[in-house]
């Protein structure tokens, strides 16, 4: 089956310490992003990642880290989490656009931060 | 940078109505938009997907529709049910495949 998982999908963690926060996608998708949403601010991009040791930031990549070592994973680091880091974290992937492949983006379940 | 704005921002209807959610954009110079669907708590899954040269997409009771010129697309939900209630997104790519901005959602509450 299709899908992109991350872990974990609860967390609740102190300030200031580090934390990860994995995805892995099975369809051999070469772009990943990452988001997070918050209410009365929708989903805003963090990081993307166009390929393997590819990777650029979004809209909002302040406090976050992330590398693309392996095609099929995109972990988010959080070095030093800051209370405004309390959000829901969603993982996605997507083909790069060809002849065949529509560019549909896939979303795994979420992941819920708590940063006390 | 691209802008999208989603209205209404919550409907609530009556089981069996046809309704229209709408999507703009700012930003033409799009490479596909995309349509989810958010149940509370839970991930996003994709409804429909249409390019940039594509002017509607169907599936099942949905449709989409997309004006690229002017910045326009809507989901057109026939026959609506209380198991569509859930908050629908639209996300729009640009060319050069980056970045994908997001709608802020309609919130959609359908009454048996």
């Amino acid at each position: 089956e299709a899908q992109v998982t991350q872990n974990p999908r609860y967390l609740i963690t102190v300030t200031g310490k580090k934390l990860t926060v994995t995805c892995s996608q099975n369809m051999n998708h070469e772009y990943m992003s990452w988001y997070r949403q918050d209410p009365g601010l929708g989903l805003r991009q963090i990081y993307y990642s166009m390929n393997v040791e590819v990777t650029d930031k979004g809209d909002v990549p302040e406090g976050y880290k992330v590398s693309r070592k392996e095609k099929r994973n995109f972990p988010l680091i959080l070095e030093s989490p800051s209370p405004n880091q309390t959000s829901l974290y969603f993982c996605a992937s997507s083909s790069l656009p060809g002849a065949r492949d529509t560019g549909e983006l896939f979303f795994g379940e979420g992941s819920r931060l708590t940063v006390l | 940078k691209q802008e999208v704005t989603q209205i209404p921002a919550a409907l609530s209807v009556p089981e069996g109505e046809n309704l229209v959610l709408n999507c703009s954009f700012t930003d033409s110079a799009i490479y596909n938009l995309q349509w989810f669907r958010q149940d509370p708590g839970k991930g996003l899954t994709s409804l429909l997907l249409i390019q940039s040269s594509q002017r509607e997409q169907t599936s099942g009771r949905l449709n989409a529709s997309l004006d690229k010129s002017s910045g326009r697309s809507t989901l057109y939900i026939a026959a609506s049910q209380p198991g569509d209630s859930a908050t629908y997104l639209c996300a729009v790519r640009l060319e050069g495949y980056s970045t994908l901005t997001f709608g802020k959602g309609t919130m959609l509450l359908v009454s048996p």
